[in-house]
């Protein structure tokens, strides 16, 4: 069965700073993976996916197979980036896997 | 245009009382999901329609969990002789029917069972 871990609830760094979410997974097949993101009153929002190797805001993330990681990555943080992130996993299926989410606070 | 809207937006419940919890997808979006997201936690799936087909219901938590899509559209969650357990964030999502594609969310439902 797969299976998603955001090993951090909270992680909190001041502006300007870099920023690592981790998210590793485990799926015996090939994985599609996403990090969705949740801004303060919003709804939960796709921020990127791995097969499009995409730079959103700032924000990149590597599917690393042997490491069975995919860590969220903003070398400069702003303080619009506090939000809650999720990692999520695509099997076969199409329905996500979803790790337990990790609260982003950026300090000024 | 419109995104996934969910209705009610918040639900107070008694123990034992029953619940209808509505889910409009975005236009022409095939798939439609439902998830499950409790205090503090990820969302959780529960249930998944391609059309008027539920393709996938292994996450309902129980038979007292039901969900229907009759017109391929407007799907509705029903639970039945609710639990506290129950209370929590549910979630509708829908997607193109492509492998990977993205998933819409809606703004949930919260419920409260007393």
């Amino acid at each position: 069965a797969q299976r998603v871990t955001q090993p951090e609830k909270l992680l909190s760094v001041f502006k300007g700073a870099p920023v690592e979410l981790k998210c590793n997974y485990s799926y015996s097949g090939s994985p599609e993976l996403f990090w969705y993101v949740q801004y303060s009153r919003q709804r939960l929002q796709l921020l990127l996916r791995h097969i499009s190797r995409e730079s959103i805001k700032g924000f990149t993330a590597d599917l690393n197979k042997g490491e069975t990681s995919f860590h969220l990555k903003k070398p400069f943080a702003q303080e619009e980036d506090s939000a809650m992130y999720y990692c999520a996993l695509d099997n076969a299926g199409n329905m996500l896997t979803f790790g337990g989410g990790t609260r982003l606070m950026v300090k000024p | 245009g419109a995104g996934v809207s969910q209705s009610p937006r918040y639900k107070v419940a008694k123990r034992g009382q029953d619940v209808a919890l509505r889910c409009d997808p975005i236009s022409g979006h095939v798939s439609l999901f439902w998830y499950q997201q409790a205090l503090g936690q990820g969302p959780e799936f529960l249930t998944y329609f391609q059309n008027e087909a539920q393709l996938d219901k292994s996450g309902l938590p129980s038979d007292r969990f039901f969900a229907e899509r009759p017109e391929g559209s407007v799907s509705t969650l029903k639970i039945q002789r609710t639990q506290q357990e129950d209370s929590a964030v549910y979630l509708c999502a829908s997607s193109l029917a492509l492998q990977g594609a993205e998933q819409f969310f809606g703004p949930g439902t919260r419920l409260t069972v007393l």
